[in-house]
């Protein structure tokens, strides 16, 4: 069974750019999360997808970033315009839909390296 | 809003030595999970070992266990017979059981396992 795959592995843009990241789920897992990492720091919550339907975007920073998650399936995540404090690593992880009280664990992707010059 | 402390930065230790890996954490919830996650070298995530709050036995998986003491909110992570490859970064999360579902993680602890 395939894991969590995410797209690019690494990506360099200018300031000001934008950037879109994608990640690919456990086939079948309704829930999809995105986190990231700047350099130095915990990990940190984005938002979190049930199917297509965004669930909790609490961690989104600013209204640069723009996630997305059609028909249920793959994941994206736009960054527009780009800023120095983006630079970081991305992840992307998913788990099966869990029954009231149990929290089913999250299967994470390698990440996205993102470096923003 | 709960936080997890790893106050471990990095850590070495010989091979086939016993090693353990503190975390604390602070929240008000009765019923939550605490995980212990590795990320080698090769940047894929995994899951090393999960505990239910409500659970009084620790978990264990091989050569991993956990001591939980939920009274001083601490989750250490122990490592027997240490491999070359538990080499990573080792991060310690919670999630509450009720309401969002994500996962709070701490700094990361950096161990490398020395030949």
């Amino acid at each position: 069974e395939a894991g969590v795959t995410q797209f690019p592995s690494h990506s360099v843009i200018e300031k000001g750019q934008t950037v879109t990241l994608r990640c690919d789920p456990i086939s079948g897992h309704d829930n999809l999360y995105w986190y990231r990492r700047v350099m130095g720091k915990e990990i940190k919550f984005l938002l979190h997808f049930v199917k297509e339907s965004k669930q909790d975007e609490s961690g989104m920073p600013n209204n640069r970033f723009l996630a997305e998650r059609t028909g249920g399936t793959y994941s994206t995540l736009k960054v527009q315009p780009a800023e120095l404090e983006d630079s970081g690593v991305y992840f992307c992880a998913s788990s099966q839909f869990g029954l009231a009280g149990v929290r089913e664990t999250q299967y994470f992707g390698p990440g996205t390296r993102l470096l923003v010059l | 809003a709960q936080t997890v402390t790893q106050s471990q930065p990095e850590m070495s230790v010989q091979e086939a030595e016993t090693v353990t890996l503190s975390c604390t954490y602070d929240t008000s919830e009765n019923n939550y999970y605490l995980f212990w996650y590795k990320q080698p070298p090769s940047r894929q995530m995994i899951l090393v070992i999960r505990q239910e709050a409500y659970k009084q036995q620790n978990a264990t998986e091989n050569r991993f266990s956990v001591n939980f003491q939920k009274a001083a909110k601490s989750f250490s992570l122990k490592i027997s017979d240490s491999q070359l490859g538990d080499t990573a970064m080792y991060f310690c999360a919670f999630m509450k059981i009720q309401g969002a579902q994500k996962l709070v993680f701490g700094q990361g602890t950096r161990l490398t396992i020395n030949p």
